[in-house]
């Protein structure tokens, strides 16, 4: 049973193009999303999160909308840049105590020059 | 930012063998890491959560007497992969929640191991 999903395993954009990746979650109880960015064979690396009291954040090129109705959330990065290249992973957690993430499956972005 | 870190980043065992894995969070206290493992082009599935002082809880499927973890310090959490067999080659990741961050979740660079 997927809690956390990313139905597209991978998106190509052109350079300096949005990149807009979506995820979508099953529990309700879900309160604190994240986004993290993943290259091979290392540690996925933080990029930005969202409580659920908000719907949107935004960090630099980066900025994540929340849709709590529809269960949804999207990560835009614009202009997209060749570095961005990456696998994508959302994650949802609860924000009391220390409870583990919930992993998306991923989404691999091509950042085409 | 918070940083955690994980040794050795890349390991070959022979068969049989035991491999300790190291998860530290270097700039903050953790009383509470997770383990994660990858297999190539998956997600990141949780195999247990580690809490310092007191035993691991780990997930639905994994052999606690096969995936040893220890947390002695609010610093250092170990992942020990007993007997290992070829089909634990895997991406291992280990996390901890800095809770003066927000509560993110930090990851360590993970530890490929690879069992021959």
């Amino acid at each position: 049973d997927q809690q956390v999903k990313q139905n597209s395993p991978s998106l190509s954009v052109q350079e300096g193009r949005i990149s807009i990746l979506n995820c979508d979650y099953t529990n309700s109880m879900f309160d604190y999303f994240l986004w993290y960015k993943k290259y091979p064979a290392e540690g996925p690396t933080f990029l930005i999160s969202i409580s659920s009291i908000k719907d949107k954040n935004e960090d630099g090129r980066f900025t994540v909308f929340l849709n709590k109705s529809a269960k949804h959330l999207s990560l835009h990065i614009v202009p997209s840049q060749p570095g961005d290249s990456a696998v994508y992973f959302c994650a949802a957690s609860w924000s009391t105590g220390n409870t583990p993430l919930v992993f998306g499956k991923g989404t691999r972005l091509s950042v085409i020059a | 930012g918070a940083v955690v870190s994980q040794h050795p980043s890349r390991v070959i065992c022979k068969s049989g063998t035991s491999v300790k894995i190291e998860c530290r969070s270097l700039d903050f206290q953790a009383t509470t890491m997770f383990w994660y493992r990858q297999f190539p082009k998956q997600s990141l599935m949780l195999m247990a959560t580690s809490n310092e002082g007191s035993k691991a809880t780990y997930e639905q499927g994994v052999e606690k007497d096969k995936f040893l973890i220890n947390h002695a310090s609010l610093t250092l959490s170990t992942l020990t992969v007993t007997s290992a067999h070829p089909e634990d080659s895997s991406f291992y990741i280990c996390s901890a929640r800095a809770s003066r961050s927000g509560n993110t979740i930090y990851f360590g660079e993970g530890s490929w191991l690879t069992v021959v």
